[in-house]
């Protein structure tokens, strides 16, 4: 099995709102990623954790956090987001990093108002 | 610092035509090299990935890739496209932990 499971689909929230995305894998995998993808743009790389540990931030506004409260969860909490946050959140994981395929989930798409 | 150029931002093919989505890439260390596919509205699918050894690469739905070491290039190709092709084409660099992509190149697949 190599999904990778992503909560909620779609979701719309205001600019106080407090939300959070889930993802979530089964297939072992060790590094976990969150990335940000605008239309007609590719991802970018918001967060990499790696055997649950965060390991990249790549300089991402503290008004999106991170958790991995297990090797299969990953995380992202939402607080006072900005319009221009909305964006298709992509999850992805990998066996530990390096050279390994990272396998994407379907994305969540965020809306906010 | 490690970079990738689509030159393509669309490429529009009639269906049974052979369609290549070309990629090239910079690095200052040996690199592993993919393609992902990402349909309207989903995630991104793997179609193929290099790390070393024949430097032809298959992937899936037909697809195959060339890396070409002193052109830096890794063009992917398909003999022969269908309609369910349609889709963005995302072409990545990965020196150690992190994928850099290029900007996509959007294939069009009409009748």
């Amino acid at each position: 099995d190599t999904e990778v499971t992503q909560t909620p689909k779609h979701l719309v929230m205001g600019m106080t709102n407090k939300k959070s995305l889930k993802c979530e894998q089964h297939m072992g995998h060790r590094a976990m990623y969150w990335y940000k993808q605008k239309a007609k743009k590719p991802p970018e790389l918001m967060f990499v954790y790696s055997y649950e540990k965060l390991s990249i931030n790549e300089s991402v506004p503290s008004r999106f956090s991170p958790e991995c409260p297990n090797s299969s969860l990953l995380n992202l909490h939402l607080h006072a987001l900005q319009p221009e946050d909305s964006a298709l959140y992509l999850c992805a994981s990998s066996q530990t990093g390096s050279t390994d395929t990272q396998y994407f989930g379907p994305g969540t798409r965020l809306t906010v108002l | 610092a490690q970079s990738v150029t689509q030159l393509d931002s669309q490429v529009p093919v009639f269906e049974e035509a052979p369609v290549e989505l070309r990629c090239n890439y910079s690095s200052s260390v040996s690199v592993y090299l993919f393609w992902y596919v990402q349909y309207p509205n989903q995630g991104l699918q793997l179609l193929l990935k290099y790390l070393s050894g024949s430097t032809l690469v298959k992937g899936i739905n037909g697809f195959e890739a060339e890396f070409n070491k002193s052109q830096t290039s890794f063009h992917l190709r398909k003999p022969s496209v269908h309609i369910s092709d349609t889709a963005e084409y995302f072409c990545a660099v990965s020196p150690y932990s992190t994928l850099t992509f290029g900007k996509g190149t959007m294939l069009l697949v009409s009748p």
